[in-house]
């Protein structure tokens, strides 16, 4: 595509629900990063991919949080019963691979559980 | 740790100045930093990509600087237009990190008057 696509850009979910956001990176891009922006503050690294293989989870908060690229393209980030600390906009970036190379983000997902 | 700051957190100017945004990092061990653009409640909008071997980028009437031992860059906008308020972050892409995450500052939040 023309650009990183992210799903839902806004969604509301009630403490302990399920919920999961979609990323759709630029078309042949190979790694692919989430990263959690709180309010007023810059966005933070949660996990990566390159291609299917998620080889950085180190970010993610806690067993909560679970990502997938199954098919090495769209990826889902699930966050399994929400809490309010959860709330935030999540980014998704694409790159073409490699350490030096520009990142493209999608509009973001923003997230509040109430 | 690689920490990125930001100064000033907020800037107000007249239509027409010029301005320069800063920006600093702990650890000179990067590979490039990249400045992005955040409109309220939107994703990051690339703007600038330095590399570590360059000094500066330009693009139109935003020039970006890059004194990587000195740990420091400046994004200078040339002109500014009340279409240029937004929220300007930086971030590096360190040595160790998942082939490019990023680490980012808090952002300088502009607003330009007309």
């Amino acid at each position: 595509g023309a650009g990183v696509s992210q799903s839902p850009r806004y969604k509301v979910a009630k403490r302990g629900q399920d919920v999961a956001l979609r990323c759709d990176p630029i078309s042949g891009h190979v790694s692919l990063f989430w990263y959690q922006q709180a309010l007023g503050q810059g966005p933070e690294f949660l996990t990566y991919f390159q291609n299917e293989a998620q080889l950085d989870k180190s970010g993610l908060p806690s067993d909560r949080f679970f990502a997938e690229r199954p098919e090495g393209s769209v990826s889902t980030l699930k966050i399994q019963r929400t809490q309010q600390e959860d709330s935030a906009v999540y980014l998704c970036a694409s790159t073409t691979g490699g350490v030096r190379t520009e990142a493209f983000f999608g509009q973001g997902t923003r997230l509040t559980v109430v | 740790k690689q920490e990125v700051t930001q100064i000033p957190a907020a800037l107000s100017v007249p239509e027409g100045e010029n301005l320069v945004l800063n920006c600093s990092f702990t650890d000179s061990a990067i590979y490039n930093l990249q400045w992005f653009r955040q409109d309220p409640g939107k994703g990051l909008t690339s703007l600038l990509l330095i590399q570590s071997s360059q000094r500066e980028q330009t693009s139109g009437r935003l020039n970006a600087s890059l004194d990587k031992s000195s740990g420091r860059s400046t994004l200078y906008i040339a002109a500014s237009q009340p279409g240029d308020s937004a929220t300007y972050l930086c971030a590096v892409s360190k040595y160790g990190g998942s082939q490019g995450n990023l680490i980012f500052g808090k952002g300088t939040k502009l607003s330009v008057k007309p």
